[in-house]
């Protein structure tokens, strides 16, 4: 078992629509949260971190569920610019690593 | 500030030729990463480092080496490149509390 697994999608959406995205992990010492972004051949940047009371930025909402270990990144008014891979990521003490999942590509379609 | 980069920005080689991938970070970053990234596996971390002078291996560091000499640059080499090494190489960097910044990656394609 992945130690972050996601489902890779594609997930294909209209303009406006809302989605989710879930990622769950096997550590349960694991520490630290984040979602990335990846645009098609570019370097993973970061978009977000996840907090146990869950955070906000604009359009984007992440949550954290530390007893069925998993997070999400809620995409409301979905835009042609949001098409990018999400990558999710946890960071452990205990191996001082972040691990990366494979990522969920997003395209949003006009 | 030009954060993490990285040269050559692509490259060709042929089977059992040997290269170094360069690292440049200006934030002052302790730690740094090599990563490579293939279709359907994600990033796979190669070798990091914590700080000038030290390395360390991580998921898949079989045939490659690296170096950190200074604290600012980080290399990674190739031996004897195979075509199982043909990748997307990723260096990224990070202080003790923050998360990873990535540099633009190096295209590496061995025939």
């Amino acid at each position: 078992r992945k130690e972050v697994e996601q489902d890779p999608g594609p997930f294909n959406v209209p303009e406006g629509a809302t989605v989710a995205f879930n990622c769950t992990y096997s550590n349960s010492a694991s520490q630290s949260f984040f979602w990335y972004r990846q645009d098609c051949r570019k370097e993973p940047k970061l978009l977000m971190s996840v907090y146990s009371s869950g955070n906000e930025d604009g359009r984007f909402t992440a949550q954290l569920n530390r007893a069925s270990q998993y997070i999400s990144l809620l995409i409301r008014d979905s835009k042609l610019s949001d098409s990018a891979t999400y990558l999710c990521v946890v960071y452990s003490s205990n191996t001082g690593k972040l691990i990366f999942g494979q990522g969920t590509t997003l395209q949003v379609k006009p | 500030n030009a954060g993490v980069t990285q040269t050559p920005k692509f490259r060709v080689l042929k089977t059992g030729q040997s290269m170094t991938l360069l690292c440049a970070q200006d934030m002052n970053h302790e730690y740094m990463y090599w990563y490579r990234q293939d279709p359907g596996m994600g990033l796979r971390l190669i070798h990091y480092s914590v700080g000038e002078g030290t390395t360390a291996k991580g998921e898949v560091p079989d045939g490659y080496n690296v170096s950190r000499l200074k604290k600012q640059n980080f290399l990674l080499g190739l031996e004897s490149a195979a075509p199982s090494q043909t990748s997307v190489y990723f260096c990224a960097s990070r202080t003790k509390k923050e998360t990873q910044y990535f540099g633009p990656g190096t295209r590496l394609l061995v025939l």
